[in-house]
């Protein structure tokens, strides 16, 4: 079975800081990893995805991640917040044959200026 | 292509009756999902096709819910004598067929039962 955690249901930065939202994966197999971002009423937007080419994935909007299969994480950072990075967070497992993607319960990321 | 586009994007209904959605996917998309997703939590998958042939929907959630795909195109999904416990919001998504091919999705439709 295939699931992701996400810790951290709600998380504050100040506009400038460090931003980190964690993800842990659990999958028998190696996984197909997935970040998307949430808007209010929006659908989901495809920040990243790990594709095994390499453990650090850098996506839009300045995020990146890092896959380290020994912790089963797949965390998504940005070196500086800002405003509009205001949104839904979720990590994303899929099976190998990619028919089902298993979403995390989401981290509200709010920015404080 | 201007992407995933879902219709309507809110829907308010009256329990008992019975609603459908419908989805256009990215037309180079093989692959249709349907996802719901309530207040504070992630999507949750409902089912899914591969050009018209619906391969999983062990995971709709009662037999209220149908879904199809006639010609591999557009999908609908119906509701039957919706239940106040059914508003959510419901979301399609297409991608191609393949492991690890991201999944694009559409605005949503906000179901909302009174």
């Amino acid at each position: 079975a295939q699931s992701v955690t996400q810790l951290g249901s709600h998380v504050s930065v100040s506009e400038g800081a460090l931003v980190l939202l964690r993800c842990n994966y659990s999958s028998s197999v190696p996984p197909y990893l997935f970040w998307y971002v949430q808007y209010p009423n929006q659908g989901l937007q495809l920040l990243l995805k790990y594709t095994s080419a390499a453990t650090l994935v850098k996506g839009i909007n300045g995020f990146e991640a890092e896959f380290k299969k020994s912790e089963t994480s797949f965390h998504l950072t940005k070196p500086s917040a800002h405003m509009s990075d205001a949104a839904e967070y979720f990590c994303a497992v899929s099976q190998s044959t990619g028919n089902q993607f298993y979403f995390g319960t989401g981290t509200s990321l709010t920015v404080i200026p | 292509d201007t992407g995933v586009s879902q219709d309507p994007r809110h829907k308010i209904t009256k329990r008992g009756q019975n609603v459908t959605f419908r989805c256009d996917p990215i037309s180079e998309h093989n692959r249709l999902y349907w996802y719901r997703q309530t207040l504070g939590q992630g999507p949750e998958f409902l089912t899914y096709f591969q050009n018209e042939a619906q391969l999983e929907k062990s995971r709709l959630l009662s037999d209220r819910f149908s879904a199809e795909r006639p010609k591999g195109s557009f999908s609908t999904l119906e509701i039957q004598r919706t239940e106040q416990g059914d508003s959510a919001m419901y979301l399609c998504a297409s991608s191609f067929s393949g492991a690890n091919t991201e999944a694009f999705f559409g605005q949503g439709t906000r179901l909302t039962v009174v």
